[in-house]
């Protein structure tokens, strides 16, 4: 059972690069999500997706782009790196039989270390 | 907008004694409330959830949740802490509107002693 799988799971950039995270899920799950994690700040949402061709921004989403051309992928983009996105980014999957429902578990990556230095 | 508080950053407990981890949360109408938990290294577990109903839910590893609207609190316990569970926990709230989105908890570290 693979579930959700996250590539890289380290990485260091340099100021300015881009790169983009890989997320990939094997449950047919609608719903994904993208969250960094920063020391005592719990989890911040910066993407999330309803759908294959539907994302929207959550509280966090400046720097960031995503994309779901698949109901299996959901890359975020890192165009121009900055210190301040220094964080370990985690990927989740949910299924949701509609929007009104209760959100069912979320089912987390095992996370990417990200450092810009 | 929903928020989350959880007011304990660490908490240290001797091993077989017990425990509550407490959360706070704001929202304007009934909210879900879940706990994870994170091991080092890895990503969010589900240790329990609420949506409605009775307001004690049992989860998980023995652990428990009592949801009190009066209190806007959701706190977390277990009766007798075990080594293993040493980890960070965080609490958060979901809204119902579409995208379902968590908003979490700052998180609280446990540590175990032995």
């Amino acid at each position: 059972n693979a579930g959700v799988t996250q590539t890289p799971k380290f990485r260091i950039l340099k100021i300015g690069q881009s790169m983009t995270l890989q997320c990939t899920q094997d449950m047919n799950h609608n719903y994904m999500y993208w969250y960094r994690q920063d020391p005592g700040m719990g989890l911040k949402l910066i993407y999330y997706s309803v759908g294959a061709g539907i994302t929207d921004k959550g509280e966090v989403p400046n720097g960031y782009n995503v994309s779901r051309s698949t109901t299996e992928d959901f890359p975020l983009r890192l165009e121009l790196a900055a210190p301040s996105q220094t964080s370990v980014y985690f990927c989740a999957s949910s299924y949701n039989p509609r929007t009104d429902s209760p959100l069912e578990k979320l089912f987390f990556g095992s996370g990417t270390q990200l450092s810009v230095l | 907008a929903q928020s989350v508080t959880q007011p304990d950053i660490h908490i240290t407990v001797s091993e077989g004694a017990s425990l509550e981890l407490r959360c706070n949360y704001s929202y304007g109408a009934t909210p879900y409330l879940f706990w994870y938990v994170q091991s080092p290294g890895q990503g969010l577990q589900l240790l329990l959830k609420y949506f409605s109903g009775d307001t004690l839910v049992q989860g998980i590893k023995g652990f428990e949740a009592e949801f009190k609207r009066s209190q806007s609190s959701f706190n977390l316990r277990k009766p007798s802490v075990h080594w293993s569970d040493a980890a960070e926990y965080f609490c958060a709230v979901g809204a119902r509107n579409a995208g379902n989105m968590l908003t979490f908890g700052g998180g609280t570290r446990l540590m175990v002693k032995p």
